[in-house]
């Protein structure tokens, strides 16, 4: 089974600042099957980015995820108000699926 | 509208079974898997197991292996998930999505909105 290690658990950023979140894989990745979730308090995750790099309708372009084999990275360029969240990479290949840990952007 | 709709918030007993559902609506459910996501109070997502209605191959991750059964009805457009003995542990968020196919870079597109299930003495 892949693990993701999303490091550190938490990150602090003021409005504006931008904002690049890590994905370890413990081993190779087929790039194509790599997404990155985004979820707020009370709500179900939304997918954000598929295929490492491609964004899901509705994503904003600030959002942008790249990486290949076992790192990949989610950038938001520049952080609104509601970016402030929670972001889950998930890989989904092999007929299985695990998600990293999670990372938490707060406000500093 | 296309959407999947979960049942809602079951309080249960120890040792009490539970099914919970996640109707799909506005697509064919047949042209889709559909997966379990648990979410533990304050923790992140863990992927249960997925099914496709179309046939039922079920595929589990190896930690809920043996502990749930995941089901589908294709005719009324719904996935289940059950437990034949609930513990305490078993506390969590469950969320339902949709997963085009395994050689699909899709992703996980659309989600429900969570069954809340709380077992307690």
């Amino acid at each position: 089974e892949i693990v993701l290690t999303q490091s550190p658990g938490t990150l602090s950023f003021s409005p504006g600042e931008r904002a690049t979140l890590s994905c370890r894989a413990s081993q190779s990745v087929t790039s194509s099957y790599l997404a990155w979730y985004q979820q707020k308090p009370g709500q179900a995750p939304r997918l954000l980015i598929y295929g490492a790099s491609s964004r899901a309708t509705g994503t904003p372009d600030r959002f942008s995820g790249s990486g290949s084999g076992t790192g990949f990275s989610l950038t938001i360029s520049r952080l609104e108000p509601e970016d402030f969240a929670v972001y889950y990479c998930q890989q989904y290949g092999s007929s299985s699926v695990t998600f990293g840990g999670g990372t938490k952007v707060e406000i500093k | 509208e296309v959407q999947l709709v979960q049942s809602g918030a079951e309080v249960k007993k120890p040792g009490e079974s539970l099914k919970i559902s996640c109707q799909a609506s506005g697509y064919r459910i047949t042209s889709y898997w559909i997966a379990w996501v648990r979410q533990m109070p304050g923790k992140g997502l863990e992927w249960m197991g997925i099914i496709y209605p179309g046939d039922s191959d079920t595929r589990y991750s190896p930690s809920f292996q043996g502990q749930v059964t995941i089901s589908a009805d294709k005719s009324i457009g719904t996935a289940y998930l059950q437990w034949s003995t609930l513990k305490a542990s078993d506390t969590a968020m469950y969320y339902c999505a949709r997963f085009l196919e395994w050689s699909s870079p899709d992703g996980f597109d659309l989600w429900g909105q969570g069954t809340l299930v709380t077992v307690s003495s």
